[in-house]
Parts: structure tokens; sequence; C-alpha cells
């Protein structure tokens, strides 16, 4: 079962680059999340969507801009990266309020 | 959104060794998840335990939604325990972590 999956692994930028990670999962799921986690820190929301065609900001949306192309896909794209958006992104799915599944994550490192 | 606190932050323990991780929320809840994120920086999931009690091997893990704390037991502890233990809770739709508690299994 492939379950959610983050591509690409890796990935360095320039700064004022561009770049839009991409992530899908096959579980059927409505609702599909993006986090950034910094070293030593937990996961923060940047976006979420609760169901398709439908996307909210969450705690660190700054920078960033998402799409929920259909059911199984949600990308998030950062239009002109910034060192301070060097990070590990996870992607992350479930149904409303049950167990949430979090793709491999994407290290980013903008210089 | 809502608070999430975790204690202790990090913890270092002999092999063989009980643990009691802790969660504490500021607000109700319809979810609490736990994890291991482990050194290779994947998440996995540990219990689903909005209210309650649950075991799973080694860990179990009980929910006290009314006094808005969750509290993680591992016993017995081994090396491949090591890693970041999260509780994640969910304010309708947000999903919010806590900072982790690191745990260190020593051989």
């Amino acid at each position: 079962n492939a379950g959610v999956t983050q591509t690409p692994k890796f990935q360095v930028l320039k700064t004022g680059q561009s770049m839009t990670l991409q992530c899908a999962q096959d579980m059927n799921h409505n609702s599909m999340y993006w986090y950034r986690q910094d070293p030593g820190m937990g996961l923060r929301l940047i976006y979420y969507s609760a169901s398709e065609g439908t996307t909210d900001k969450g705690e660190v949306p700054n920078g960033y801009n998402v799409s929920r192309l259909n059911k199984r896909e949600f990308s998030l794209r950062l239009e002109s990266a910034a060192p301070s958006q060097t990070s590990v992104y996870f992607c992350a799915s479930r149904r409303a309020s049950e167990v949430a599944f979090f793709g491999q994550g994407t290290r980013l490192t903008v210089v | 959104g809502i608070q999430v606190e975790q204690s202790p932050p990090d913890l270092i323990l002999q092999e063989g060794a009980n643990s009691t991780l802790r969660c504490n929320f500021s607000d109700s809840v319809n979810n609490l998840q736990w994890f291991h994120q482990n050194p290779w920086g994947q998440l996995i999931n540990l219990f689903y335990i909005p209210s309650g009690t649950k075991q799973n091997g080694r860990l179990s893990a009980t929910t006290v939604a009314t006094e808005r704390y969750s509290l993680l037991y591992i016993s017995s502890s081994q090396t491949t325990d090591s890693g970041v233990y999260f509780c994640a809770v969910d304010d309708f739709n947000k999903f919010y972590f806590g900072s982790g508690t690191k745990l260190n299994v020593k051989p």
C-alpha cells in the first residue's frame, strides 16, 4: 500500500526560485495537510484542505500557496523561496477527526 | 488555536527502564494521536486515543479528555524506542502538534 506519497524527497533551491511539492494519497481521505518541521521542533501547520475544492490557512501560511487538485492530490508551492523556508515538509491525510497518516517528508534547503 | 504542551522535553533511559510521557492541551479536542518519529524522520502512528486507555505491546496510552491530558507509557524500553514522541490534537479540521519528547534509550 502506497499510503501518502511525497515528491521530491530532497531539494536544494536558490533564494528567489520557485517550486512545487507534490503529495498524493490513495486512501480516499477527505482531509489533507501540509506541515513544516524545523530542527528540534514540532510540526507546524501551513495549510490544510478539509475536502476537495477547499483550502484554509494554518499556523504559518506566509510565503506558501496550495492547490487541492482533486481528492487524491494536494500540492504546496513556494513562489519565491527564502532561506527561512529551509525545513522538512510533511504531507498528511485522514478522514475527518480520524487517524492521520504522514508521508516520508521532503527535505528542502534554500541557499 | 489549541496549545499543546509535552513533558519532559528530553529523557534518557537505560534499556529495560519504564517511562511516562505527558501531553497537556488547552481546550476540548475531537481527536488525539501519539506518534513516534524515528531517527530517519519517519512519523509512525502509535495510538489514536481521544479518550480512554489503549495498549499495544510494551506501549500504552491513556487520555483523560475532561482534564485535558494524555499519558504515554513505555515499559521495558529498548534502544529501538529512541526518537521523538509527539502528541497531536485536533480542533475540528486543524491538527496541532506538541513540541515533542526526545527519548534516548542507552544499551
